[in-house]
């Protein structure tokens, strides 16, 4: 089955190490992005990439960062992960503006964790 | 004032019960609406969508969209427990990659 894949599911890190989620998709969609979502809140687009170009919301913090090598992969990097960094972290895809861009299709989300 | 305001809930109805989920939104450009059903643990996935103003109907799943009061629902009829998650608006501007969500209503119908 087509999907977006997350990895990995939970994630524990220490209070300003470097970490690196990923996120891989077998739809071949030209547009992926990365949500932030706080428990209770509103998931919160951080960026998102039609094909290689990057597109950074305003409010996300330079903390994060994110590559996209290929069609297939993106990854959201972390730099220097703070306590109220501790989120899931959702990667979704569409196909592009035009066509159906109202559907995402989003992964299961990467739990993450900073002690 | 958020762009999307959805009450939290949570929202705890018996089975076979209609269920009411609404959100009201400020940007009149907004075209598309969403509504994206959340299971525990999993990511959110498309339920409905309608394009402008009107009704939708699928299945015990019926989407309304005002876009003059900026105010849309979303209807179950004879809820099942499986019904159980948190379901989220979306909104987005037409030929346009952004959406933005609501924070999401978690329902709980009890059998």
């Amino acid at each position: 089955d087509a999907m977006v894949i997350q990895n990995p599911r939970y994630q524990v890190t220490q209070f300003g190490k470097p970490v690196t989620l990923s996120c891989s998709q077998t739809l071949n969609h030209n547009v992926m992005y990365w949500y932030q979502q706080k428990s209770s809140q509103a998931p919160k687009l951080l960026f998102h990439y039609y094909d290689k170009d990057f597109n950074n919301e305003a409010d996300t913090p330079d903390n994060f960062q994110s590559r996209r090598p290929n069609t297939s992969f993106c990854f959201l990097d972390i730099r220097s992960p703070g306590l109220g960094d501790a989120a899931m972290y959702l990667c979704a895809t569409s196909t592009g503006p035009g066509q159906s861009s109202y559907e995402q299709y989003f992964g299961p989300g990467t739990r993450l964790t900073v002690t | 004032q958020k762009e999307v305001e959805q009450d939290p809930g949570p929202l705890s109805v018996p089975e076979g019960a209609i269920v009411s989920l609404n959100c009201t939104y400020s940007n009149s450009a907004f075209q598309y609406f969403m509504w994206y059903r959340q299971y525990s643990r999993k990511g959110p996935e498309l339920l409905m969508y309608t394009y402008s103003s009107g009704n939708k109907e699928d299945g015990r799943f019926t989407a309304q969209v005002d876009k003059s009061s900026k105010y849309i629902s979303l209807f179950i009829r004879d809820s099942q427990p499986s019904d159980s998650a948190t379901y989220l608006c979306a909104m987005s501007y037409y030929n346009n990659n952004d959406m933005r969500f609501g924070a999401g209503t978690r329902l709980t119908v009890k059998p």
